[in-house]
């Protein structure tokens, strides 16, 4: 079965500063894929970011980063010059298998960032 | 646009009162999914569908039931509500095959049972 672990239930952050959100997996799966997902607090989720397990680098989206360590089975999102508006919850998520062999998501518990004037 | 449509977003409801919730995608998306969100908790996934009239329970079944008669939409159903069924449901879609794609969320539909 596959798991997600988010350790930070919530973080604080100067605006225009980088934050670092933690993330780690497990799986036995071989080939997998990573998420990011953005909750804020009007209750949408927002896609922010994809890494495939294969992937030989690591991905990059604006001023969203997934630092990927394959060997620490980590996926930390990094987000950089921090504005008011990232103030979330932000959700880690995995590719999983259902009970049936198709595939889901499997979500992390989330962690709360909020961004500081 | 791709969209993700949940009938409602805020119902309130009585103990043992059948609940329907509703979720429109038009995407043709084959997948569809229903997690339920409670705090400290994240999502977790009570049912999914593949294609018309497939289910598959998702890690957290008990209590509810699906429908999807037509692709593009996917029913959750409270049969008897209970209070501790009060939570944020999230409906989400996505294409099928080796899934590497995202999920696109509805809105959220916040459900509380008194």
């Amino acid at each position: 079965a596959q798991k997600i672990t988010q350790t930070q239930p919530g973080m604080f952050v100067q605006e225009k500063e980088a934050v670092t959100l933690d993330c780690t997996y497990d799986t036995s799966d071989p080939s997998y894929g990573l998420f990011w997902y953005k909750q804020p607090s009007s209750g949408e989720m927002i896609f922010l970011i994809y890494q495939g397990s294969y992937d030989q680098q690591n991905a990059t989206e604006g001023r969203y980063s997934l630092n990927f360590q394959k060997a620490r089975k980590s996926a930390n999102l990094v987000i950089s010059a921090s504005q008011l508006g990232d103030s979330a919850m932000y959700f880690c998520a995995m590719r999983g298998s259902t009970q049936g062999g198709s595939e889901k998501l499997v979500f992390g518990k989330g962690t709360k960032l909020t961004v500081n004037p | 646009d791709v969209k993700v449509t949940q009938s409602s977003r805020y119902l309130v409801k009585r103990t043992g009162e059948k609940v329907f919730l509703e979720c429109v995608q038009d995407m043709d998306h084959e997948n569809m999914f229903w997690y339920r969100q409670d705090p400290g908790l994240g999502l977790r996934l009570i049912y999914f569908s593949y294609d018309v009239k497939m289910k598959e329970k998702g890690d957290i079944p008990e209590g509810y039931s699906v429908s999807r008669e037509k692709k593009e939409r996917f029913s959750l159903i409270l049969e008897s509500a209970s209070t501790n069924q009060t939570s944020m449901y999230l409906c989400a879609s996505s294409t099928g095959g080796a899934y590497t794609g995202e999920l696109f969320f509805g809105e959220g539909s916040r459900l509380t049972v008194l």
